[in-house]
């Protein structure tokens, strides 16, 4: 089974400020690598899919990069509504769909 | 729109049983793989179970192998997971999600809460 490793754990920024997320994982799973964000009481909603295309309505300011073993998650200047947490989730070698554990965006 | 609502949760004792259900409307639901993915009280994700379109195919986790049983609806636009001989660890929100491919999810629902506790 391939496991999803993210870093930080958590990430304190300020709003404006240019967020950089990980996404490690434990083999190659080629571009098959998806992001998701989830709110607090919400459920999570899709924003990358196959490392690098934004999914439906999903703001500029999101976008995806990587292949192979390390993704990245970038939103290039942060508005207020994206502190959340983030999941990565493979489909490489598909099932299980294994998710990351999660980066948490917090306010600086 | 899609709209994805799932009911059915509630508490249960170790042993029991529950069945969830989900509601499908805005999409054409007998074309697209489903998924139950849950997520237990302040953790991360949980991929739970994926079925087909057709429910040819039907995969689980390790972890509910043999204890849940999704189904499916077509007639109905609805998704179902029996869950049997529960255990404190499946505690969660479960949540119903239509699959775009390989377990990735483009929508999900709101989330129903399971609580196993004596």
């Amino acid at each position: 089974e391939i496991v999803l490793t993210q870093s930080p754990a958590t990430l304190s920024l300020s709003p404006g400020e240019r967020a950089t997320l990980s996404c490690r994982a434990s083999q190659s799973v080629s571009s098959y690598l998806a992001w998701y964000q989830q709110k607090p009481g919400q459920a999570p909603r899709l924003l990358i899919y196959d490392a690098s295309n934004r999914a439906t309505g999903i703001p500029a300011r999101f976008s995806g990069s990587g292949s192979g073993t390390d993704f990245t998650l970038t939103i290039s200047s942060l508005e207020p509504e994206d502190f959340a947490v983030y999941y990565c989730q493979q489909r490489s070698n598909w099932p299980p769909g294994t998710f990351g554990q999660g980066t948490k965006l917090e306010i600086k | 729109e899609v709209q994805l609502v799932e009911s059915g949760g509630g508490l249960v004792k170790p042993g029991g049983s529950l069945r969830l259900s989900c509601a499908a409307s805005g999409f054409t639901f007998s074309s697209y793989s489903m998924n139950w993915v849950r997520q237990a009280p302040g953790k991360g994700l949980e991929w739970v179970s994926s079925i087909s379109s057709s429910s040819s195919y039907i995969y689980y986790a390790d972890s509910v192998k043999g204890r849940f049983t999704i189904s499916r609806d077509n007639a109905k636009n609805s998704l179902y997971l029996q869950m049997n001989s529960l255990r404190a660890e499946d505690t969660a929100v479960y949540y119903c999600a239509r699959e775009t491919g390989g377990g990735i999810a483009d929508y999900w629902g709101q989330g129903t809460l399971v609580t196993v506790s004596s």
